[in-house]
C-alpha cells in the first residue's frame, strides 16, 4: 500500500462547479498534512496546511479525519485558474521528511 | 529574484554520461532536497540534507549522488547517466514542513 494515495484524475468540471479531492495515509502517526498545488510544468506550491479542526481559506476547505486516516480538499465555485494538479502531502513518522501523493489532476471548463 | 534557483533548466546528454544538476537557495533554509517527478509517479525523494554536514538517502537514491557545499548549495550529480533517469528534478528547500521548489530542470537522456 502506498503511504499517501489519492484520487485518480483526471477530474473535467464546469466552472462554477465544486469539486472534492480525497487523500489516504497509511500511517496514523503522521501529524502534519498539506495540500499543494502545481501548474503544469511548474514547482509545487503550497495551497493550504490541514488542520485537524478543518480550515477555510476562501472557495477552499481542507479537512482531516485521523480515524479514518483521510485528507479532503474542497473547492467552490471552480475558476479555470484552478486547473493543476492537487497533491496531497503528509508526514513522514520519524523521518522529518514529506510524504507526496501522485496528485490529482483538475480540469476546469468554460 | 527567485528563492530557490535551479541549472541548467533543461539538458539533454547521452547515455553514460556524467551530469551535474544545481540548486542555490537565498532563503536561508538548512533543509534541502531532490527530487524527480515522472508522470504517474508522483515526486519522488532521492536525497535530501539538514544540514552541510548531514546527508541521507532517499527512496531512490541509486545512480545519484550529492553534494552539500555549503548552506546555500546543493548539487545532484549522474555518475553514468541512463535513460531512465529521464524525468523532471526538483529541489526544495523547507522551514516548517513547508518546502519551497525551484523551477524544476528538465532532463532527457539518450
Amino acid at each position: 500500500r502506498k503511504e499517501v494515495e489519492q484520487d485518480p484524475g483526471p477530474f473535467n468540471v464546469p466552472e462554477g462547479a465544486t469539486v472534492a479531492f480525497n487523500c489516504t495515509y497509511s500511517n496514523s502517526a503522521s501529524q502534519s498534512f498539506f495540500w499543494y498545488r502545481q501548474d503544469c510544468r511548474k514547482e509545487p506550491k503550497l495551497l493550504m496546511s490541514v488542520y485537524s479542526s478543518g480550515n477555510e481559506d476562501g472557495r477552499f476547505t481542507a479537512q482531516l479525519n485521523r480515524a479514518s486516516q483521510y485528507i479532503s480538499l474542497l473547492i467552490r465555485d471552480s475558476k479555470l485558474s484552478d486547473s493543476a494538479t492537487y497533491l496531497c502531502v503528509v508526514n513522514k513518522v520519524g523521518g522529518g521528511k514529506l510524504i507526496f501523493g501522485q496528485g490529482t489532476e483538475l480540469s476546469v471548463k468554460p | 529574484d527567485a528563492d530557490v534557483t535551479q541549472t541548467p533548466r533543461n539538458r539533454i546528454t547521452k547515455t553514460g554520461k556524467r551530469i551535474m544538476l544545481e540548486c542555490s537557495q537565498t532563503k536561508g533554509h538548512d533543509r534541502m532536497y531532490w527530487y524527480r517527478q515522472d508522470p504517474g509517479l508522483g515526486l519522488r525523494l532521492i536525497y535530501y540534507s539538514f544540514d552541510v554536514k548531514d546527508i541521507n538517502k532517499g527512496e531512490i537514491s541509486d545512480g545519484y549522488s550529492v553534494s552539500r557545499q555549503a548552506q546555500a548549495k546543493f548539487s545532484l550529480s549522474l555518475e553514468s547517466a541512463i535513460p531512465n533517469q529521464t524525468a523532471l528534478y526538483f529541489c526544495a528547500t523547507e522551514r516548517e514542513y513547508e518546502q519551497f521548489f525551484g523551477p524544476g530542470t528538465r532532463l532527457t537522456v539518450l
